[in-house]
């Protein structure tokens, strides 16, 4: 099993251009998630994915979007990059999303580590 | 005043010592505790985790849990200069709503 696989590792983007961040689970989780680490402020959620078909917003939505294109993809996209979205950016999965102990334990890939010029 | 605070270190300790991290939360209807280890420049690493009071043990590692006192802990024992990283605590009170604190920065000093 991959767990949590991730693709970029690396990406440098100019102000204003945009990309898609991809993200797949090989743990039949129903549950994904993708969060932004920045230096002194944590893992801070942008949106989250309870089930096939549903998404919702996390902490910090602003400027990203995401789709759930199976229950395997969870993808991020940003669709006008600004310098603020420098970050390392990590895609986890969960059996569920809580209620049940054991269960909503995350698992996360190996990040994204974006810059924005 | 932050949802999960955590002593952002660093905390150094020789090697063979026991390293103790520390982490208060502010949730009272937090269900569901966890320990995670990052590696510089690497993804969290699940460590442990902890929905009773009390104890939990895995090998050189021991959570607790203090539901009354908001209160949970990582104990290493016979700490490794492998050890070395930061550990984030992170708590969920049932929903998709994870809460991470910034983290631990622990080195083991050999």
């Amino acid at each position: 099993n991959a767990g949590v696989t991730q693709t970029p590792k690396f990406q440098v983007l100019k102000t204003g251009q945009s990309m898609t961040l991809q993200c797949a689970q090989d743990m039949n989780h129903n549950s994904m998630y993708w969060y932004r680490q920045d230096p002194g402020m944590g893992l801070r959620l942008i949106y989250y994915s309870a089930s096939e078909g549903t998404t919702d917003k996390g902490e910090v939505p602003n400027g990203y979007n995401v789709s759930r294109l199976n229950k395997r993809e969870f993808s991020l996209r940003l669709e006008s990059a600004a310098p603020s979205q420098t970050s390392v950016y990590f895609c986890a999965s969960s059996q569920t999303s809580g209620g049940a102990y054991g269960t909503d334990t995350q698992y996360f890939g190996p990040g994204t580590r974006l810059t924005v010029l | 005043q932050k949802e999960v605070e955590q002593n952002s270190g660093p905390l150094s300790v020789p090697e063979g010592a026991i390293a103790s991290l520390n982490c208060t939360y502010s949730d009272r209807v937090s269900q569901s505790f966890f320990w995670y280890r990052q590696y510089s420049g690497k993804s969290p690493e699940l460590i442990m985790s902890i929905y009773s009071n009390g104890d939990k043990e895995d090998g050189r590692f021991t959570a607790q849990l203090n539901k009354a006192s908001q209160y949970v802990s990582l104990l290493i024992r016979d700490s490794q200069p492998s050890d070395s990283a930061t550990y984030l605590c992170a708590v969920t009170s049932g929903t998709y709503k994870y809460i991470f604190g910034t983290g631990t920065r622990l080195k083991v000093l050999a």
